[in-house]
């Protein structure tokens, strides 16, 4: 099966910079996604990562270690409209594009 | 030109109805997945197809069945609904991937669906 954890909530100043960490245990690792979803919204894709290190994509980044079973994504020069929730999912398996997802990080964006 | 497109966006109904849930993407993606997203917004899939096989059906119950008339459209059916199947459900599509390839879900706008 697929375990996939990360914070329920987390709270951060506008213009700060903001970590969200997801630990995973999975069989078949291919690959980590983090997706953005917007309260009353479709989840719209972020950022990928398969091999060990950071993928870095304007204020946001992601880095993975695949031998620890973690990832985080980064958020830097923190906006208000970044308010929304975080969802890390793990791509396991072989055949289809099967992607397991956290329960997700609410990020709440303070003036 | 929406990419993933689902209908209803909401639906409200009674136990023991059936319903359905359509969607239609025009990504031309080989893959159209199924995924439920209850109140305490985990997004769990139900069902993927490709080239209309399915190739997911991750232990949801019988009264829930996928259709598919082509590549482009993956419909949801459901049977007898019952108070548990209150959720958002989301209709996504992607393209077959390799290992270095994100080949990233796009999800249609959800459908929630409210059993009374």
């Amino acid at each position: 099966g697929q375990n996939i954890d990360q914070p329920t909530e987390m709270t951060a100043t506008e213009g700060a910079i903001v970590q969200i960490n997801c630990t995973y245990q999975t069989s078949g690792f291919n690959g980590l996604f983090w997706y953005q979803q917007h309260a009353g919204e479709a989840p719209t894709f972020l950022s990928y990562n398969v091999l060990d290190g950071l993928e870095e994509k304007g204020r946001f980044s992601s880095f993975l270690s695949r031998s620890k079973g973690y990832s985080y994504l980064l958020l830097k020069e923190l906006q208000m409209k970044d308010s929304a929730s975080y969802l890390c999912a793990v791509r396991a398996g072989t055949g289809a594009n099967n992607l397991f997802f956290g329960t997700g990080t609410r990020l709440t964006v303070i003036p | 030109d929406t990419a993933v497109s689902q209908t209803p966006k909401y639906l409200v109904t009674q136990m023991g109805n059936d319903k359905s849930i359509k969607c239609e993407q025009n990504l031309g993606h080989d893959t159209m997945y199924w995924y439920k997203q209850d109140s305490k917004k985990f997004l769990k899939i139900m069902f993927s197809y490709n080239n209309k096989e399915l190739i997911i059906n991750e232990t949801v119950p019988n009264r829930f069945s996928p259709k598919s008339p082509d590549k482009a459209h993956l419909n949801l059916h459901i049977n007898s609904l019952e108070l548990g199947d209150s959720a958002v459900y989301f209709c996504a599509s992607s393209q077959e991937f390799g290992v270095l390839d994100n080949s990233p879900l796009h999800f249609g706008n959800g459908t929630r669906l409210t059993v009374t």
